[in-house]
């Protein structure tokens, strides 16, 4: 069964700190996405990558950055935590450029305090 | 700039009856319209997608239907079931890395 793994379910971290959500792939897919998921916003855009060690912004990027050494992994950093990002942080690879769907991990729901 | 309006928020039907979802792009250049369902605790999920050659899908028990020239797009689920209930999102790409999803709608299956 093809996966998207997300490294954690649920994080506290306290406002100023530096946070790493971690995303693994098992499909060889070229491209990764970060999303952030808020109740009446649906999904928006953090950041993609479209190969090793590229990247491009999203809709919303600022207070973020990402970080993909292997094609497999694609990290999201928040260099220091405030408490607006408290948020559902979910990852997503695909084959395509957009015309083909999404296989998504199962979230990070994140708490900054 | 591009935008998804997803219409209803919430939904609630009885067990047996048909859910009806719509959503509506504003960048005339989408040719790409994937449907996800996101239950309780998990990701989205890809259920059923369209592309613009196509006037409507159907997969057993769901459909989605495409109307490119008023830019609507709806997801059609019939004899629903309780295990139907979820968030549903509808999305529209251009083909690029950009995917525009909509604000979701929450579907209650009243057993």
């Amino acid at each position: 069964d093809v996966k998207v793994t997300q490294s954690s379910r649920y994080l506290v971290k306290r406002t100023g700190e530096k946070v790493f959500l971690e995303c693994v792939q098992d499909m060889d897919h070229e491209n990764m996405f970060w999303y952030r998921q808020d109740p009446g916003l649906g999904l928006r855009l953090i950041y993609f990558s479209y190969d090793v060690k590229m990247k491009e912004k999203g809709d919303i990027p600022e207070g973020y950055s990402v970080s993909r050494e292997k094609k497999e992994r694609f990290s999201l950093i928040l260099e220091s935590a405030s408490t607006n990002q408290t948020s559902m942080y979910l990852c997503a690879s695909s084959r395509g450029q957009g015309r083909d769907g999404y296989t998504f991990g199962s979230g990070t729901r994140l708490t900054v305090v | 700039g591009e935008n998804v309006e997803q219409h209803p928020s919430t939904l609630s039907v009885q067990e047996g009856d048909s859910a009806v979802i719509k959503c509506t792009y504003s960048d005339s250049a989408s040719n790409y319209f994937p449907w996800y369902k996101q239950e309780l605790g998990k990701g989205p999920q890809l259920i059923i997608d369209i592309r613009s050659n196509v006037g409507e899908k159907k997969d057993q028990r769901i459909a989605v239907t495409l109307n490119k020239t008023a830019k609507h797009f709806s997801l059609h689920i019939t004899e629903t079931q309780p295990e139907d209930s979820a968030v549903y999102f509808c999305a529209a790409s251009t083909g690029g890395f950009k995917t525009i999803f909509g604000a979701g709608t929450r579907l209650f299956v009243k057993a």
